[in-house]
């Protein structure tokens, strides 16, 4: 079945450290989106991609970096320069073109700083 | 700017109540206008969506029209399952601006046997 995946479902931080979370898609679409969520605030754009190996910064963009070599794969990497990373992160994907079209979205990695 | 507003929550109903999350929007240009749901634990799920004035989205009980005039999309359900129990985010997308989302904050909604 074509889907997103994420992971790990759960993700230990130690302070200083990068971290990456993963998520592959096989619905052959063209962009990707990543997504923070935290209680009470809804979803924030971090980084968006709409073709591969070229990304947008989203409204969040600070301490995160993205990378799209591939159409299928865009990992997120959470550094040591995001001062509150602990939240829900959620991956989307939609074809390139139609704004008509909805996300199909991932299960999401829940980070944790400890 | 464009902006997504819902209805605060929590919403705790009995089964079978009848349900309305309010939503309202603010945009340049004609969005599309998108309603989905997330159980505990999960990504999102597409629930319904809109793509122009008067149109309505339904899907498993759910309906929501897409007013122009009221710039206004409110989800509805005549009645209520426990399975229902969820978190309900409101979303328009509009062209020429990377076709990303604009999302709402998101409304609790508990059903009670």
């Amino acid at each position: 079945d074509g889907g997103i995946t994420q992971s790990p479902k759960y993700l230990f931080r130690k302070e200083g450290q990068n971290v990456t979370l993963s998520c592959e898609q096989n619905l052959n679409h063209d962009a990707m989106y990543w997504y923070r969520q935290d209680p009470g605030q809804g979803l924030r754009l971090i980084y968006y991609s709409q073709i591969v190996n070229d990304f947008q910064k989203g409204d969040i963009a600070e301490g995160y970096s993205v990378s799209r070599e591939k159409k299928e794969s865009f990992p997120l990497t959470v550094t040591s320069a995001q001062k509150n990373p602990t939240a829900f992160y959620l991956c989307a994907s939609s074809p390139e073109t139609g704004y008509n079209y909805g996300y199909t979205f991932g299960s999401g990695t829940r980070l944790t700083v400890v | 700017g464009n902006s997504v507003t819902q209805m605060e929550g929590p919403v705790t109903l009995s089964e079978e109540a009848f349900l309305t999350i309010n939503c309202t929007y603010t945009a340049t240009g004609y969005p599309s206008l998108f309603w989905y749901v997330q159980y505990p634990g999960e990504g999102l799920q597409l629930l319904l969506k809109a793509t122009k004035a008067d149109d309505k989205g339904s899907n498993k009980g759910f309906e929501a029209t897409y007013r122009k005039e009221t710039t206004s999309f409110h989800l509805e359900k005549g009645s209520v399952q426990v399975s229902d129990s969820a978190v309900y985010f409101c979303a328009l997308r509009i062209p020429n601006t990377g076709n990303q989302f604009y999302f709402g904050t998101g409304t609790s909604l508990t059903v009670i046997p």
